[in-house]
């Protein structure tokens, strides 16, 4: 998607390892978010941020935690990877908490924790 | 709290005929309503939205949907579907002033040749 990009795109990793998933923007948007989405849940919000160092949790944050130290870039961490994360994360943006111009999202990222 | 439902996991149709997807949402007060579209192996790309005004929105590949607050629902139809409308369609809310978006759990529409 246009000025949006999430690496790696696929990653199998072990239980138990540290894993990022990293979001970038060229856009100069101030929020940006990540999601996971799963069979059966739809997405579900995991982390956003409204500006550099600014973050919050969303409904499902257990085991990840962000950071953002520069506007075009947002990471996902998870800390110690377990089964129950194997996911397809997206990360979005949007210029003013998406009230009229809701999200743009990237192509996701296929993470699977064996 | 606020919550939407796809009431439909899978919506088979045939080529040119018209489709409905239903989506309902349940709030207290005034919601932002959002359909998003997911072609395979991608992201999710914004089809429609509701803010204010006319009930009825059009997008520009021939989608509509209507918001009716009594019904508090979002139903999004097209009169006649392609082969290339195959996709997952996620129905979306958000509270104004709210910093996020509320999905629900997507409809997959398969059009049949």
């Amino acid at each position: 998607d246009a000025g949006i990009t999430q690496s790696p795109r696929h990653k199998v990793t072990e239980t138990g390892t540290p894993v990022t998933l990293r979001c970038h923007q060229t856009e100069n948007h101030r929020y940006m978010y990540w999601y996971r989405q799963d069979p059966g849940h739809g997405l579900r919000l995991i982390h956003y941020s409204y500006g550099v160092k600014d973050t919050d949790k969303g409904e499902v944050s257990d085991g990840y935690s962000v950071s953002r130290s520069k506007t075009e870039d947002f990471l996902l961490t998870l800390e110690s990877a377990t089964s129950s994360q194997t996911s397809v994360y997206f990360c979005a943006i949007s210029e003013s908490g998406g009230q009229s111009y809701g999200y743009t999202f990237g192509s996701g990222t296929r993470l699977t924790v064996v | 709290a606020q919550s939407v439902t796809q009431l439909d996991s899978q919506v088979p149709v045939f080529e040119e005929a018209p489709v409905e997807l239903r989506c309902n949402y349940s709030s207290s007060v005034s919601v932002y309503l959002f359909w998003y579209v997911q072609y395979p192996n991608q992201g999710l790309q914004l089809l429609l939205k509701y803010l204010s005004g006319s009930t009825l929105v059009e997008s520009i590949n021939g989608f509509e949907a209507e918001f009716n607050k009594s019904q508090t629902s979002f139903h999004l139809r097209k009169p006649s579907v392609h082969i290339s409308d195959t996709a997952e369609y996620f129905c979306a809310v958000r509270l104004p002033g709210a910093n996020n978006l509320f999905f629900g759990t997507g409809t997959r529409l398969t059009v049949i040749p």
